[in-house]
C-alpha cells in the first residue's frame, strides 16, 4: 500500500538526549514535512525539503535536525537544545497542492 | 509568514445537528484543504478547493471557496459521532512550497 510511515508511534527519552523520529514515504512524492503540534494547538513547521540533498527551515527549527539523503526518507533528529521537546511529532509529504500525513509520533521526554 | 485564522476553536453539538465553521486569511491563497484529525492521528484530507467561487462535497461535508480568495468555510449536515476531531483548513504558502495550517476546530458531536 502507499502511504507515509511514521515509527515509533510513541518514543520515551531522557532529558538531554538526542532522539530520531523516522518518515518513510513511498507515494513517489518530492515534497516532505515535519510539522509539531502541542495539545489543543495547530500545527507549526519544523523543517521541509523539496528535493534530496536540500531542506529549509520552517518556523520552529532551533532545536531540531533533519536529512534528505533519499526521497523515500526524511527523518527528524530532536536534539538536546530543543527546551520543550514533548509534543506529538506529524510528517507529510505533497505533490502539487496536497499533503499527506503519517500517524504521527508522540514524543515524551522525562 | 501567512496566517490563517479558524472559527470557531471549538464546537458541542447534538447528533443528528449541522456543523458549520470557516478560515479566514489576511492574504489570497490559491487553493484550500480542509482536513479532519482523529485523536491520536495524522490529518487526513477531506476535501480541496482550486477555484474562487467553487462549492465541493464529500458525502455529508460540502466546502466552499470564498469569492474574495480570502476565506473558505465547511460545512457538515446531519452530524454522526465519528465526526468528533480536529478539523484545520490550510493553504499554500511561502511561494507555494509550505503549507499553512489554520488553529483548528475542536466538534464534539453529542449523543
Amino acid at each position: 500500500d502507499g502511504g507515509i510511515t511514521q515509527s515509533p508511534k510513541y518514543l520515551f527519552r531522557k532529558e538531554g538526549q538526542n532522539v530520531t523520529l523516522s518518515c518513510e514515504q513511498n507515494l513517489n512524492h518530492d515534497a516532505m514535512y515535519w510539522y509539531r503540534q502541542d495539545p489543543g494547538q495547530g500545527l507549526r513547521l519544523i523543517y521541509y525539503s523539496q528535493i534530496v540533498n536540500d531542506f529549509q527551515k520552517g518556523d520552529i527549527a532551533e532545536g531540531y535536525s533533519v536529512s534528505r539523503e533519499k526521497k523515500e526518507s526524511f527523518p527528524l533528529t530532536v536534539t538536546s537544545a530543543q527546551k520543550n521537546p514533548t509534543a506529538f511529532y506529524l510528517c507529510a509529504s505533497r505533490f502539487s497542492t496536497e499533503a499527506f500525513f503519517g500517524q504521527g509520533t508522540r514524543l515524551t521526554v522525562v | 509568514g501567512q496566517q490563517l485564522n479558524q472559527s470557531p476553536q471549538s464546537m458541542f453539538i447534538q447528533e443528528g445537528e449541522d456543523v458549520s465553521m470557516n478560515c479566514t486569511s489576511s492574504s489570497i491563497f490559491n487553493t484550500w484543504l480542509w482536513y479532519k484529525q482523529d485523536p491520536g492521528e495524522g490529518p487526513v484530507l477531506l476535501i480541496a478547493l482550486y477555484k474562487a467561487g467553487e462549492l465541493t462535497s464529500n458525502g455529508r461535508l460540502t466546502a466552499q471557496f470564498g469569492i474574495t480568495r480570502k476565506d473558505s468555510f465547511l460545512n457538515i449536515s446531519a452530524s454522526i459521532p465519528s465526526d468528533v476531531g480536529i478539523y484545520f483548513c490550510a493553504g499554500p504558502s511561502g511561494s507555494a512550497r509550505q503549507l499553512t495550517f489554520g488553529s483548528g476546530t475542536q466538534l464534539t458531536v453529542l449523543p
